[in-house]
């Protein structure tokens, strides 16, 4: 079953502006994963955050957690063409060795 | 490094075939394994995972089987497809330590006809 889901559904920006989306998740965690997925490949690992953290940096990635809410945010700053792409949040339990991830938001970055 | 080889990339196939799609992974021992489905435009689907050699838990209950003969091989299979078993498949490791990071395999689309 599908934990956490990711708002917007989909994301139109222009090159250059700074792209924002959410994931929200309903039960307790012990970490917290963005990954990008292009168009008919597999899932890349993009950034780990633990329950225990609330905000960590990567590069022009920022991910903030909020566990009171039981939501994250994933923030791609100066977005590049290169960008488009599907973003996944997924979550494991503690003691658990699996994935729950959500059904994405599709990023396209206008040239 | 580790590398993770899932195949076949595309595969067409009858309704009431069998299926067999195989996953290889290099430069690690013991790795955790896991298939996933993804529908056109959706997550991923838990289907399987493997914590050791023969050691398989279901997340759905369905048509599918999957195997785990050697270390870093796992096998996903199926006697006879349903058209509803069309989809993406990806295979992915972590490793035995789990630090929570998955590793995908390229995938492998199906379409049953």
């Amino acid at each position: 079953s599908q934990q956490g889901e990711e708002d917007p559904q989909a994301l139109s920006i222009q090159e250059g502006e700074n792209a924002t989306m959410n994931c929200s998740y309903k039960t307790s965690i012990n970490n917290l994963q963005w990954y990008r997925q292009n168009s008919g490949r597999g899932l890349v690992h993009l950034i780990l955050i633990r329950s225990n953290e609330r905000e960590k940096h990567s590069g022009r990635l920022r991910v903030t957690l909020d566990t009171s809410k039981k939501s994250s945010s994933l923030l791609i700053t100066a977005s590049r063409a290169a960008d488009t792409a599907s973003y996944f949040c997924a979550t494991d339990a503690p003691n658990d060795y699996k994935l729950s991830f959500g059904a994405g938001t599709t990023v396209t970055v206008r040239a | 490094s580790q590398t993770i080889h899932q195949w076949p990339a595309t595969l067409v196939q009858p309704v009431g075939s069998p299926l067999s799609l195989e996953c290889t992974v290099e430069g690690t021992s013991n790795p955790n394994l896991y298939w996933y489905r993804q529908a056109a435009g959706r997550g991923l689907q838990l289907l399987f995972y493997s914590v050791g050699i023969g050691q398989i838990s279901s997340e759905v209950p369905q048509n599918l089987s999957a195997s785990r003969p050697q270390d870093r091989q796992f096998i996903l299979s199926s006697k006879k497809l349903l058209l509803s078993d069309s989809g993406f498949y990806l295979c992915a490791w972590s490793h035995s330590s789990y630090t929570g990071e998955l590793f995908f395999g390229e995938g492998s689309r199906l379409t049953v006809l």
